[in-house]
């Protein structure tokens, strides 16, 4: 079975700081995808970011960043200098991309994170 | 303007009574999912579909029921079996794989509680 956690229910920052969002995961597969996504005031999922488990380089993306280590199976989202409208639920999810379960998307729990003037 | 469209964005239902959700996309892809979420517990599978005429129940299908007639719309009902429907319901699709991989695009959910 897969299983992703995000163990930070909430996180509050000062505007400019960085923030590290942890997201851990476990599947038994070898071939899977990971995913951020990003849920602000207004309910939808904005898509952030896929990985897939051959590609463990970081990402960087602007203010955005994501660290992939499949040795702890962490795949951790980091944003630079936040602003206000970084705040918001961020979900990682995981999905397994072999044989018939590759239609399902496993979300952790979501960090709410709020940005402070 | 291109696509996942989820209406309505607020619904009301009495209890005792059956209501259905709207979910039309014109991204052309295959398969569509209704993920339900309520605080504090992330997103969980209802039901998907990966072709036209053909679904499968996800993690909690119980209280719940879709149709695939056609590839651009899922509609999702929410019967009065659902014991505790008041949620926000989030629909998706998914893209080819080789070309998305896995990557699966949200609607802008509808929120639905029973009063």
């Amino acid at each position: 079975a897969q299983k992703v956690t995000q163990a930070q229910t909430e996180i509050s920052v000062v505007e400019k700081e960085d923030v590290t969002l942890d997201c851990v995961y476990e599947t038994r597969d070898t071939t899977y995808y990971l995913f951020w996504y990003k849920q602000p005031p207004s309910g939808e999922l904005v898509f952030l970011i896929r990985r897939n488990s051959f590609d463990e380089q970081n990402e960087i993306s602007g203010r955005y960043s994501w660290n992939f280590q499949k040795s702890t199976s962490s795949f951790n989202f980091t944003i630079t200098a936040s602003q206000v409208v970084d705040s918001a639920v961020y979900f990682c999810a995981l999905s397994e991309a072999s044989g018939g379960s590759n239609y399902k998307l496993t979300f952790g729990k979501g960090t709410l994170l709020t940005v402070n003037p | 303007d291109g696509g996942i469209t989820q209406s309505p964005k607020y619904l009301f239902r009495k209890e005792g009574q059956n209501v259905t959700l709207s979910c039309e996309q014109n991204l052309n892809h295959d398969a569509m999912y209704w993920y339900r979420q309520d605080p504090g517990q992330g997103l969980r599978l209802i039901y998907y579909s990966q072709i036209v005429n053909d679904f499968q129940k996800g993690d909690i299908a119980e209280g719940y029921s879709v149709s695939r007639e056609k590839k651009e719309s899922f509609p999702l009902t929410v019967t009065s079996a659902q014991k505790n429907p008041t949620a926000f319901y989030l629909c998706a699709t998914k893209g080819p794989r080789v070309s998305s991989g896995n990557t699966i695009y949200f609607g802008e959910g509808s929120w639905l509680t029973v009063v």
